[in-house]
Order: C-alpha cells, then structure tokens, then sequence
C-alpha cells in the first residue's frame, strides 16, 4: 500500500516551458488536493477534486489546469512555467465520509524549479 | 475572514524540555488537524482534533471549539522532534486551510 505518490521528485524548467505534474493514490480516496508551499509559508491550495471527472478552483488556482479522469490519479499541470511558481508542490487525497472528518493523506512533495 | 493562526512562529528547546504550540482559528474554519513537517519535507498526520483532548505517546492536543483555539503539546521533547508544526482547518468541509506554522529545533 503505497499510499500518495507523487511523480517527479524533482524538476528544473526554464520559463514558457510546460510540464505536468502526477499525484496517484491506492486508497480508493474520492478528494483529492494539490496544494504549493513556498518558504516559510504554509500550505496553499491550488485546485482540487471532489470525484472522478469533477475539479475545482483553490486559493491560487491561476496559471495552473487540472484533470481527474481517473479516480485514482489527479494530474497538475503547468502550461507556461513562470518563476513565480518556483514552490514545492503536495498532492493529498481522503476519503469522502461525513462532512470533513478524514484526515488527508499526503505525497512527498514535489520540487519545481523555473529558471 | 478565514484565518489560521499559529504561535509562536519559531521555538528553541533543549532535549528534554517540554512546549506548548498555539493555534487560533476563525469562525469559518472548523475540524482542526496538526501535522508535522520533518526536516525531509514530508508532512505527517499527528491529530484530527475537531474538539477535546487526544494524546499520542508524549505529544497530545486539545481543540476548545467554542473558543477557537487549539493547542499541541509536546513533552520530554526529543531532536527527532524537530521540525514545522502546522495545523490546519476545513472551510465549507472541502478545503484545508493552513496556517504558516511553528518551526521548532531541539538540541540535544
């Protein structure tokens, strides 16, 4: 069990570049967050899924798309990579239940680095 | 608004000591959790603690809703213990509102 895996670990772009970045979970999680931390700061959220097929805006959703065309899988992406978004980027996932009563599960995290 | 607080922002301890980390949050803002950042980046679940008093070996938290705050202690503090400690609030039951943490050094 294998929990939330985020892929890559790390990346360096170069501005105007384009990448995606891959949060997948084995929890049968119907939410799923992807959030960016930039130093000192705690964690903001960016976009995220309530279900298969279904994504949603977060604090900070501009310059960043989203998909989730499978449950298991919610993938961040990045059209034209600016040094702003230089950040560690987190993927979580929990389970629906009653209100907001499961505790989100996170990935390792993500370095990007936009030169 | 929507607001998570935290203090105090950073805290030094010697190995042994033991520390309170505060965590105030608004109305809007409900079903408290604490995490742990370790000095790797990873984040790690310690409490979901909507209200009440829960302990886990030596750290436990206490949620008094009704007064919007929350707090973590951490007692017979050990190196491995160092790190950012955040907690964290759920608005409208699908967002997760952080606040900017408290990073805490242990020495031995």
């Amino acid at each position: 069990n294998a929990g939330v895996t985020q892929t890559p670990k790390f990346r360096v772009l170069k501005t105007g570049q384009s990448m995606t970045l891959l949060c997948a979970q084995d929890m049968n999680h119907e939410y799923m967050y992807w959030y960016r931390q930039d130093p000192g700061m705690g964690l903001r959220l960016i976009h995220y899924s309530v279900g298969e097929g279904t994504t949603a805006k977060g604090e900070v959703p501009d310059g960043y798309n989203v998909s989730r065309l499978k449950k298991q899988n919610f993938l961040l992406g990045l059209e034209s990579a600016a040094p702003s978004q230089t950040s560690v980027y987190f993927c979580a996932s929990r389970d629906a239940g009653e209100g907001s009563n499961q505790p989100q599960h996170f990935g390792d995290g993500t370095r990007l680095s936009i030169l | 608004g929507i607001q998570v607080e935290q203090s105090p922002p950073d805290l030094i301890l010697q190995e042994g000591a033991n520390s309170t980390l505060r965590c105030n949050f608004s109305d809007s803002v409900n079903n408290l959790q604490w995490f742990h950042q370790n000095p790797w980046g990873q984040l790690i679940n310690l409490f979901y603690i909507p209200s009440g008093t829960k302990q886990n070996g030596r750290l436990s938290a206490t949620t008094v809703a009704t007064e919007r705050y929350s707090l973590l202690y951490i007692s017979s503090s050990q190196t491995t213990d160092s790190g950012v400690y955040f907690c964290a609030g759920w608005y409208n039951t699908d967002k997760l509102i952080f606040g900017t943490g408290t990073r805490l050094q242990v020495f031995p």
